[in-house]
């Protein structure tokens, strides 16, 4: 069982607000993923991390910001929430490698109004 | 175009019966492959991984790969209410990151 956890699981919130979505893994995993997801359409990679103080910006573009302090901790960052940040954030990590497996958290719906 | 693309479905087929799925990618160095099954209101988890060309089967999933026309599709034989999800096909476009397609979903007729 993936041991990946995300806070909180739903989120509403007002225009302009600064939101800190948490994700920890207790797997050891150097690799870490945010996603983004609406419904009926593909999950968007918008943050990645290799490992400690490594971060990357995705395939979509996020006005979001990411930091990888410690190995567990993936936090997900938006200094000023608009309605267009409305969606569900999918954290996720890997072993990498050989491994590619890719284990997810439960998610946080964001509903910003 | 899309890197990975999906019949759009929904696809909705009778108690016991195969559900056909299919998923196509644009790059052509991409050398992983995976499906994710997603139930409603859930998050993505894995179900198969395939990496050369040919069938890999695990219980009644069967995975298919056709590297020379980037094809990948998955079976699932004697389908069961429990099998009703979406499906998602996911391609590794490198340095490991994953790009997925926007999922097929299916619903198994008791």
């Amino acid at each position: 069982e993936a041991d990946i956890y995300q806070t909180p699981r739903y989120l509403v919130i007002g225009t302009g607000k600064k939101i800190t979505l948490e994700c920890s893994q207790t797997m050891g995993h150097d690799k870490m993923y945010w996603y983004q997801q609406d419904p009926g359409m593909e999950l968007h990679l918008i943050h990645y991390s290799y490992g400690v103080n490594s971060t990357e910006k995705g395939d979509l573009s996020s006005e979001s910001t990411v930091s990888r302090i410690r190995t567990e901790h993936f936090p997900l960052t938006l200094e000023s929430a608009r309605p267009s940040h409305t969606s569900q954030y999918l954290c996720a990590s890997s072993e990498g490698g050989a491994n590619e497996k890719l284990f997810f958290g439960s998610g946080t719906q964001l509903s910003v109004l | 175009q899309k890197e990975v693309e999906q019949n759009s479905g929904p696809l909705s087929v009778p108690e016991g019966a195969i559900a056909s799925l299919n998923c196509t990618y644009s790059d052509r160095v991409s050398q992983s492959f995976f499906w994710y099954r997603q139930y409603s209101g859930k998050s993505p988890e894995l179900i198969m991984s395939i990496y050369s060309n040919g069938d890999k089967e695990d219980g009644r999933f069967t995975a298919q790969l056709n590297k020379a026309s980037q094809y990948v599709s998955l079976l699932i034989r004697d389908s069961q209410p429990s099998d009703s999800a979406t499906y998602l096909c996911a391609v590794n476009i490198g340095d490991y990151k994953l790009s997925f397609g926007a999922g097929t979903t299916v619903t198994v007729r008791a």
